[in-house]
């Protein structure tokens, strides 16, 4: 139980255009997702918290109007992101937390590798 | 401010043990996580300790003391899979996850 999918996998897209990232929960319910990213050798960089039917809560420095994110149901996020550049290339990793655990835990999913040419 | 500390880098020999230690100060406390991630990989849980004391799972075991403010992730026999990055998080008063760095565990013959 509790498997996280990523969609797609990977994506080479050129500057400029827009990329979205679907985050799903295929067997358990989800109020709150989370995107991650991770550059080469670096550890996972939090940019934002997504909470079913309400506003993404973002961390600072990660710009919202460029990484758009939609929490459109219990088992669907998505990342968006739009005008990309090269420094946008990078692996971006969603997780989900369940709805009836108490302990906080994140279930990853296989992450996206974007390729910005 | 919250603050969690792991060594950056480890290297140990396949067969042996090793430890792996993390301290953390973070508003609240809701229990600490270990995630393994292999290169290009996204993590993957390991363990989760919200009382003190050990909690073995085969060949990995982790240790949380609350009022230290440490945890430790012991793997045993090591075999090469090991060879990974280790992250330490701790949930905080809000269930979010606060994250270490991650300690890169080279493993040798």
């Amino acid at each position: 139980g509790a498997v996280v999918s990523q969609h797609p996998s990977w994506v080479i897209c050129k500057s400029g255009t827009s990329v979205k990232i679907e985050c799903r929960s295929l067997d358990f319910q989800a109020t709150t997702m989370f995107w991650y990213r991770q550059f080469p050798k670096q550890s996972l960089m939090l940019m934002a918290t997504s909470n079913e039917g309400s506003k993404a809560t973002y961390e600072q420095g990660v710009e919202k109007d460029k990484f758009l994110i939609n929490h459109a149901s219990l088992t669907l996020s998505t990342l968006t992101v739009t005008s990309a550049h090269p420094e946008d290339s990078s692996f971006y990793i969603c997780s989900a937390r369940p709805l009836s655990l108490d302990s906080g835990e994140q279930f990853f999913g296989p992450g996206t590798r974007l390729t910005v040419l | 401010g919250q603050n969690i500390d792991q060594p950056t880098e480890m290297t140990a020999t396949e067969g042996a043990i090793v430890q792996i230690n993390c301290t953390y100060q973070t508003s609240g406390f809701n229990g600490l996580f270990w995630y393994q991630q292999h290169a290009g990989e996204a993590p993957t849980f390991l363990s989760y300790n919200v009382l003190d004391g050990l909690e073995e799972k085969g060949r990995f075991s982790s240790f949380l003391s609350r009022s230290k403010g440490y945890s430790y992730l012991l793997l045993k026999e090591l075999q090469m899979k090991d060879s990974a990055s280790y992250l330490c998080a701790v949930g905080d008063s809000n269930y979010q996850l606060i994250w270490g760095a991650g300690t890169k565990l080279i493993i040798k013959p």
